[in-house]
């Protein structure tokens, strides 16, 4: 299995301002996904995390948005960048392991007021 | 052909009793297929996943029940209890640790004591 941590694991953010997600994981993985999931709903994708390359976008979502960083196999940052209420969810960071399981972090829940 | 259905999208069962839960897919390709378990406030966490190779697997008292002609699996929760109230997802995709994975839309489980 892989250990997740990702921070913050929650925090309230002013209209406009812009906030980091932090994802460690314990191991070299595959793949990193970043995901979102709004309260009573299913996970939706925003982007593949590639390593020291730009992220690649599900479509409705976009690099200006959500900036994306993966510097290592090991680490991954999501940007949710001038936000509006409407961003207020729950961000998963997620990783693959080389065996095809997939893990996902607590999450971040983000309030926007 | 991405498509992953889930059903029922809620589900109550006493104590004891045995939930169901279905999803069907749409794309062949798919030979991975994983559910997951998800109580408030917490991450998705992996419960038990099948490859195609194989009808059915057990782990505790969760059971897989895969039917590759009809392109459905399913999950059994025997036995169930309480603490077993949670939101399930399903999920499928390529087993090859580098592609994503299509999830249904969760299905709400509540065991009554």
């Amino acid at each position: 299995s892989a250990v997740i941590s990702q921070k913050p694991s929650r925090d309230i953010c002013q209209r406009g301002t812009s906030l980091t997600i932090q994802c460690q994981v314990d191991s070299q993985v595959t793949m990193m996904f970043w995901y979102r999931q709004q309260p009573g709903q299913s996970l939706t994708l925003i982007a593949t995390a590639n390593q020291g390359s730009e992220a690649t976008y599900e479509s409705g979502f976009v690099i200006d948005k959500f900036p994306i960083s993966r510097p290592n196999l090991t680490f991954s940052t999501l940007t949710v960048s001038n936000m509006s209420p409407e961003d207020s969810s729950i961000y998963l960071c997620s990783v693959r392991l080389y065996t095809g399981e997939l893990f996902f972090g607590e999450g971040s829940r983000l309030t926007v007021l | 052909q991405q498509q992953v259905k889930q059903s029922p999208q809620s589900l109550i069962v006493q104590k004891g009793g045995i939930p169901i839960i279905n999803c069907a897919y749409e794309n062949t390709a798919f030979d991975y297929f994983p559910w997951y378990q998800q109580f408030p406030g917490k991450g998705p966490a992996l419960l038990i996943a099948i490859r195609p190779d194989v009808s059915e697997k057990k782990e505790g008292r969760f059971t897989i029940s895969f039917n590759k002609s009809a392109k459905q699996f399913s999950l059994h929760i025997m036995d169930s209890q309480p603490g077993d109230s949670a939101t399930y997802f399903c999920a499928a995709s390529m087993s090859n640790g580098y592609s994503t994975l299509t999830f249904g839309k969760g299905t709400m489980l509540l065991v009554s004591p």
